[in-house]
C-alpha cells in the first residue's frame, strides 16, 4: 500500500507554545488528508478535512483557530497547534488519499503530543 | 449517515480462523463497506473493501451479506500479530467527491497462543 509519513512520531512542549506536525504521502499525490485525534482508550475522532490549496473543513467542536491545517502541496499537509494547554495532549494521526472517490485512504503511524 | 455495530472484543486462537462480524443495517447503496485495524500506539491500517461482491486479498477476505446489512472480516489464519482493534467502516460522502472515514469503537480481536 501507500506510504504516508508523519513527523515527528512524539513531541512535548510547554503550555503556552504551539506545535507543528507534518504529514505526508511518499509516493503518492494526496488530494485530500483528513487529521484525527484520539485519545487514550478512545476511537479516533475527525478533526477536519483537507483539501489541496482550499481551506479546510473542520468537524463541529473543533477549534479552526486552535488546530491550524495547511494543504499547500499534494504531498504535504501540517497540522498547528497552538497555545497547547495539557488538554490537547493525545495522539494525532493523518490519512492521506490520491484522489477519487473508491480509493482507500493511507494512515500515517501518528503522533504522540504531550503537553507540559 | 450508515452506522456500524460491532462486538467490542473477541478471542481466537493462533492459527484458527477469526471472524469478525459487524452489522450496518442502514447502508444506502453507493456506500462501501471498509475495515482497517490498528495495532496499539499506531495508525491505522487499511485491509480490506467493498460494496456487495465477495472480496479477498493477501491480508482477509470480506463476507457481505446479499442484502448489504451486514459483513464479516475473515482473517483465515490468525497470528499473534494480528492482536488489534478491528474497525469496520461504511464509507461516508463528505461533499462533492469527497469521502471520509468515520470511527466507531470497532473489535478488539486477542489472538491467544
Amino acid at each position: 500500500g501507500a506510504v504516508v509519513s508523519q513527523h515527528p512520531s512524539w513531541v512535548i512542549c510547554k503550555s503556552g507554545t504551539s506545535v507543528k506536525i507534518e504529514c505526508r504521502s511518499l509516493d503518492f499525490q494526496a488530494t485530500t488528508m483528513f487529521w484525527y485525534r484520539q485519545f487514550p482508550k478512545q476511537s479516533l475522532m475527525l478533526m477536519a478535512t483537507s483539501n489541496e490549496g482550499s481551506k479546510a473543513t473542520y468537524e463541529q467542536g473543533v477549534e479552526k483557530d486552535k488546530f491550524l491545517i495547511n494543504h499547500a502541496s499534494l504531498t504535504l499537509s501540517t497540522l498547528t497547534v497552538t497555545s497547547a494547554h495539557p488538554e490537547d495532549s493525545s495522539f494525532y494521526i493523518c490519512s492521506a488519499r490520491d484522489g477519487g472517490g473508491n480509493t482507500e485512504a493511507f494512515f500515517g503511524q501518528g503522533t504522540r503530543l504531550t503537553v507540559v | 449517515d450508515a452506522k456500524t455495530t460491532q462486538p467490542p472484543s473477541m478471542d481466537c486462537a493462533e492459527g484458527r480462523a477469526a471472524n469478525l462480524p459487524c452489522n450496518h443495517s442502514t447502508i444506502s447503496g453507493n456506500e462501501y463497506v471498509y475495515w482497517y485495524r490498528q495495532i496499539h500506539s499506531q495508525g491505522p491500517q487499511y485491509i480490506i473493501h467493498g460494496l456487495k461482491n465477495n472480496e479477498t486479498n493477501e491480508m482477509a477476505s470480506l463476507i457481505i451479506t446479499e442484502d448489504r446489512k451486514s459483513s464479516t472480516l475473515i482473517l483465515p489464519h490468525a497470528t499473534l500479530r494480528d492482536t488489534a482493534v478491528y474497525y469496520c467502516i461504511v464509507r461516508v460522502r463528505s461533499g462533492g467527491s469527497n469521502y471520509k472515514l468515520t470511527f466507531g469503537k470497532g473489535t478488539l480481536l486477542t489472538v491467544n497462543p
